[in-house]
């Protein structure tokens, strides 16, 4: 079964308020991964960790993978509108990639 | 234009018969995969395919079937054996399975049985 658990499922904030969510893996990850999917859309890569203690940022998206590689979280500064949507992370297992619960964000104007 | 394309976007069968979904990519992947995704859950595995003609099952492969004979098709069938089939069907490849490349989604197919 699924080894990836993500924290929280769902999340509402105002609009210009900070988002996070977590990820929790019971291995060890040779790097994790994230997407984002809109409601009614599919999933859309947005960025992958490898290395222990990695930090990454895509405006105002930040990433970090935990230094046991068995924990990340994807950080939100500020949201807006266009970032509702599910996020998810993803680890590798074997030959195939195990996707977490997710986290569903709505944004309140 | 590369990319993964699923047909149909919508699906509707009759409960009791097989119906199969289509998934093509141009991307020259080798790795394909096919997910489940019911509301408020995650994308749960079906079956992946790391190369043409060998196939493997994924967490929730009972009452699907698949088959890879073209390096560019991998097409889902749900089967009368499946006890619930309306979901969300995503299809999606990568350079090569596991670790360090990103998966590729198509639009999905949202199959309604009725």
């Amino acid at each position: 079964g699924q080894q990836v658990m993500q924290i929280p499922q769902y999340q509402h904030v105002q609009e210009g308020e900070d988002f996070t969510t977590y990820c929790n893996s019971s291995t060890t990850l040779s790097n994790i991964q994230w997407y984002k999917q809109r409601p009614g859309g599919h999933p859309v890569f947005l960025i992958q960790l490898v290395k222990s203690g990695e930090v990454k940022k895509q405006k105002r998206l930040t990433f970090q993978f935990g230094e046991a590689k068995k924990n990340s979280s994807l950080h939100i500064t500020a949201t807006q509108t266009t970032d509702v949507g599910t996020y998810f992370c993803a680890g590798p297992k074997g030959n195939q990639f195990y996707f977490g619960t997710g986290t569903s964000l709505t944004v309140i104007p | 234009d590369g990319g993964i394309t699923q047909s149909p976007k919508y699906l509707f069968r009759k409960e009791g018969q097989n119906v199969t979904l289509s998934c093509e990519q141009n991307l020259n992947h080798d790795a394909m995969y096919w997910y489940r995704q019911d509301p408020g859950q995650g994308l749960r595995l079906i079956y992946y395919s790391q190369i043409v003609n060998d196939f493997q099952k994924g967490d929730i492969a009972e009452g699907y079937s698949v088959s890879r004979e073209k390096k560019e098709s991998f097409p889902l069938t749900v089967t009368s054996a499946q006890k619930n089939p309306t979901a969300f069907y995503l299809c999606a490849s990568s350079f090569r399975t596991g670790t360090n490349t990103e998966a590729f989604f198509g639009q999905g197919t949202r199959l309604t049985v009725v």
